[in-house]
This record gives structure tokens, sequence and C-alpha cells, in this order.
């Protein structure tokens, strides 16, 4: 079975910028999680979906950021414009609805803002 | 706040000494404490989950405990593929169910 998948690995861009991160969660995991790590810091969530449905999005730091799970399976996160304090590796991770709360996570989007 | 410190925040071990790395917490109720292990540019490696205080769990050389305020993950007889990066999260009761972090002990096995 296929992990959580994560595109692209790496990602250099220009501040101003758009880029935007795609998850690919683990077959039948309703909930899908973003979280980020920045250079010195501890992983910090960003939000959390149900399906298609946001949850949790108190995580997000401000309005450049911009999450979607269209159909409840793929998810994106799009930064728009970018800002030199944005890089660091953006993780996603899925779990079962009921699972007994094992969370999985992806290898990490790794973005540099230059 | 819900918070996650970890000590220490750096470890060296000879292959074959034994030690512990402190995960102590503050929640506002306890869902559950996660430990995982993160090798470098990787992402994190699910290893355990706590619910209760007493709850003991293991595998392969590591066994995680836990207490009302603190988490131990024990590492028996350690292996230079021990090393890695081990986190600490918990999950608190209550609408959300992120994950707080710690920052994270790195580990490092010599042979």
């Amino acid at each position: 079975e296929a992990g959580v998948t994560q595109f692209p690995s790496h990602s250099v861009i220009e501040k101003g910028q758009t880029v935007t991160l795609r998850c690919d969660p683990i077959s039948g995991h309703d909930n899908l999680y973003w979280y980020r790590r920045v250079m010195g810091k501890e992983i910090k969530f960003l939000l959390h979906f149900v399906k298609e449905s946001k949850q949790d999005e108190s995580g997000m730091p401000n309005n450049r950021f911009l999450a979607e799970r269209t159909g409840g399976t793929y998810s994106t996160l799009k930064v728009q414009p970018a800002e030199l304090e944005d890089s660091g590796v953006y993780f996603c991770a899925s779990s079962q609805f009921h699972s007994g709360n094992t969370i999985y996570f992806g290898e990490g989007s790794w973005l540099t803002v230059v | 706040e819900d918070q996650v410190t970890q000590s220490p925040e750096a470890l060296r071990l000879q292959e074959g000494e034994s030690s512990s790395l402190n995960c102590s917490y503050t929640v506002s109720g306890l869902r559950g404490l996660f430990w995982y292990r993160q090798d470098p540019g990787k992402g994190p490696e699910f290893l355990f989950t706590l619910y209760s205080a007493g709850e003991e769990k293991e595998k392969e050389r590591l066994k995680a405990t836990l207490t009302k305020k603190e988490s131990f993950l024990h590492i028996t007889a350690p292996k230079p593929e021990d090393s890695a990066t081990y986190l600490c999260a918990v999950q608190a009761w209550g609408g959300s169910e992120k994950l707080v972090f710690g920052k994270g002990m790195k580990l490092t096995v010599n042979p």
C-alpha cells in the first residue's frame, strides 16, 4: 500500500511567485493534515481536512496560504505570493476517520523562497 | 496552550549503551501522545501512540512509557541504525485533532 505522497519534493522560487504543493493521502484516509517546519523550529500544524471539509484551519499563517481538497481525495496547498519567511518543509499527513489515531506523514515538500 | 518539551536536544551514545529520552508535556486533556522517528531529509515515521498514564509500548529496542506529565522513550542496546531525530507530539481532546510537536531530540549512536 502506498504511503502519503507529496509533490514536488523540492522547490526553489523567487519572492512574489506562486507555488502549489500537492498531497495524495493514503487511500481511504478521510483525515488529511498539513504541517510546516521552518528552520530551527518545531513542526507546526497548519490545517485539517475531513474529506473535503476544512475541520480546523487555525494554524494557517495568513491569507497568502490557500488549501483545497476537492472531492475528498488529494489536497493542494498554494502560497501566493511567496515571502522569504515561507521557506521550510511542508508535511502532509493522513489518518483514517476512526483509526485509533495512527497519523502517517509524507516525506515533505522542501520550499526555498529566494 | 498545549506545550511539549523534549530533553536532551541531542544525545550521543556508544553502540550498546542504553539511555532514555524525555518528553514533558502540558495539555488541556490528553487524547494521545505520539512518538515519531525522523531521518534526515525524510518525513516523520510513526512509532507509538500512548493514551493513558501507565501505558507502555515496545518495538524492537524501543520502549515508550507515559505518566501524567511526561513520556520516556527508552532505547536498549542501541545500534548505529537507531541514529535519527526522535519527535514527541501530543493531541488534545476538544475539537481539533492537531498534533503539537516538541523540537525533537537528535540521537547519534557511534559504532
